[in-house]
């Protein structure tokens, strides 16, 4: 158990919709980070937060948004949903200065 | 631009052998590498990291090897057991400034197979 959690474990949506993906870091941590897994593409970094700031966007799309909140714990929006977008999302977490990310177990999105 | 490439996609291992895993990177500006072992439908695991100031690191019967030069590093698992069949990433990152690391790149993994 790395500490981080996530929630829902499982979704499934139809094309058009907007899911809420929901992530909790460890204690103490204050970097919150997004990825996104799907086949073809292997894990592909999304975006990260610091104490509630953007600190770095990767390969994320228009439609997608995210946050984090006063405490720590943050929000990956995805709206207008493509069949494409069907994958496993994960947040991970770490302690400032430090290069080691500790992952959740991940939210497998299915559009339908 | 896959800056960090795993290019054997599955390795078969007899139980008590030693296992090798490959990876190489392109950008000289990662300087923190990490492996992660994972398991369908589960989060990463962390397992190891090495910093780019060092050219080996060892927690138990994992040890983490980096030549710097050769852009390349690797992680061998003595003996390798049935429990440790599951795909392992390789991953880099860069010092981002202030007291920060930023992003993760990933390689695209090896199925690690170990045979009783």
């Amino acid at each position: 158990d790395s500490g981080v959690t996530q929630t829902p474990k499982h979704l499934i949506t139809a094309t058009g919709q907007r899911v809420t993906l929901r992530c909790s870091p460890r204690s103490g941590d204050l970097s919150v980070y997004w990825y996104q897994q799907s086949l073809d593409q292997g894990l592909q970094f999304l975006i990260q937060y610091y104490n509630g700031e953007e600190r770095a966007k990767g390969n994320i799309l228009e439609r997608f948004s995210a946050q984090q909140f006063p405490d720590l714990h943050s929000e990956l929006n995805l709206s207008s949903l493509e069949l494409g977008d069907s994958a496993l999302y994960f947040c991970a977490s770490s302690v400032e200065a430090q290069g080691t990310q500790y992952f959740g177990p991940g939210t497998r999105l299915l559009v339908l | 631009d896959q800056q960090v490439k795993q290019n054997s996609p599955s390795l078969s291992v007899q139980e008590g052998r030693i296992s090798i895993l490959n990876c190489d990177y392109t950008n000289s500006m990662f300087d923190y590498f990490l492996w992660y072992k994972k398991y369908p439908a589960e989060g990463p695991t962390f397992l190891i990291s090495i910093s780019s100031i060092k050219d080996k690191n060892e927690d138990g019967r994992f040890t983490v090897f980096l030549n710097k030069s050769a852009k390349h590093l690797s992680l061998h698992i003595v003996p390798s057991q049935p429990g440790d069949s599951a795909v392992y990433f390789c991953a880099a990152s860069a010092y981002a400034g202030g007291t920060s690391y930023g992003k993760l790149t990933f390689g695209q993994g090896t199925i690690l197979t170990v045979h009783p």
